[in-house]
C-alpha cells in the first residue's frame, strides 16, 4: 500500500470548516484513498473514500487532486465531537484480506 | 442498525493465563479483522478471515490464535499472557463487494494483564 503523510496535529474552531491534508505521492492507479477517525478509545470509524473524483457524504467531503498525489478531508462545520485522530489510508479496495494499515494520523482538536 | 459486537468489554487476567475474546460481525458481512492497540499507539493489524478462512496475517504473536466459526463469529485466543499484551483489541467486519461502506469496528475489548 502507498505511504501517506499527514500533519501530526491541527486545531480548528468550533463551527468552522476543518481541512485535513494528506500526501500520497506514490499512490497506484488502483488504490483508493480512505479516511477513518478514532475518537478516544473508541473503535475507528469509517468516514469516506474515493478513487479520483471528489466525494461527499453526510459526514464529510473528500477532495482528491487531479494527479491523485494528495487529498483533503473537509469537515464543513466542526463540532467538539469531531475531536479525534484522523487517518488517511491508501489501499486497493474490493480485495478480501487487504487490511487497513493505521499510522501517522492527524490529531484534530476542535476548540470552543 | 446492527453493529459489530465484542465481548467482553473489559477483561483482567494474570500473567501466563489464557484469554478468549469474541467478535460477532454485522450479519451477512463476509470478512472479519482483528486489531490490537497499545496505549498511545495506532491500531495494529493482527489477522483477518474471509468466508471463514484465514486471509491475511499481521504482527500476531505465536501465542495468539484465531478462528472464524460457521455462524461467522470469530474468537481470538491468547495464551501465556504477558504484561505487554495489555491493550485494546478491536474487531471489524466488512462486506468485500460493498466496500463503499468501509469497515465497521466494534467498541473493543480492553485487556489488562497484571
Amino acid at each position: 500500500d502507498a505511504k501517506t503523510t499527514q500533519p501530526t496535529s491541527m486545531d480548528c474552531a468550533e463551527g468552522r470548516a476543518a481541512n485535513l491534508p494528506c500526501n500520497h505521492s506514490t499512490i497506484s492507479g488502483n488504490e483508493y484513498v480512505y479516511w477513518y477517525r478514532q475518537i478516544h478509545s473508541q473503535g475507528p470509524q469509517y468516514i469516506i473514500h474515493g478513487l479520483k473524483n471528489n466525494e461527499t457524504n453526510e459526514m464529510a467531503s473528500l477532495i482528491i487532486t487531479e494527479d491523485r498525489k494528495s487529498s483533503t478531508l473537509i469537515l464543513p462545520h466542526a463540532t467538539l465531537r469531531d475531536t479525534a485522530v484522523y487517518y488517511c489510508i491508501v489501499r486497493v479496495a474490493y480485495n478480501a484480506g487487504n487490511m487497513l494499515t493505521f499510522g501517522g494520523g492527524t490529531r484534530l482538536m476542535v476548540k470552543p | 442498525a446492527a453493529g459489530v459486537i465484542q465481548s467482553p468489554r473489559h477483561l483482567i487476567k494474570e500473567k501466563r493465563e489464557t484469554a478468549t475474546l469474541k467478535c460477532y460481525p454485522i450479519p451477512r458481512h463476509d470478512t472479519v479483522y482483528w486489531y490490537q492497540q497499545g496505549p498511545g499507539q495506532d491500531p495494529q493489524f493482527l489477522i483477518s478471515f474471509y468466508e471463514k478462512m484465514q486471509s491475511d496475517k499481521g504482527s500476531i504473536p505465536d501465542r495468539f490464535s484465531a478462528q472464524q466459526f460457521s455462524d461467522y463469529h470469530s474468537e481470538l485466543n491468547m495464551s501465556s499472557l504477558e504484561l505487554g499484551d495489555s491493550a485494546l483489541y478491536f474487531c471489524a467486519s466488512s462486506l468485500v463487494r460493498r466496500e463503499r461502506y468501509g469497515y465497521t469496528f466494534g467498541s473493543g475489548t480492553r485487556l489488562t494483564v497484571v
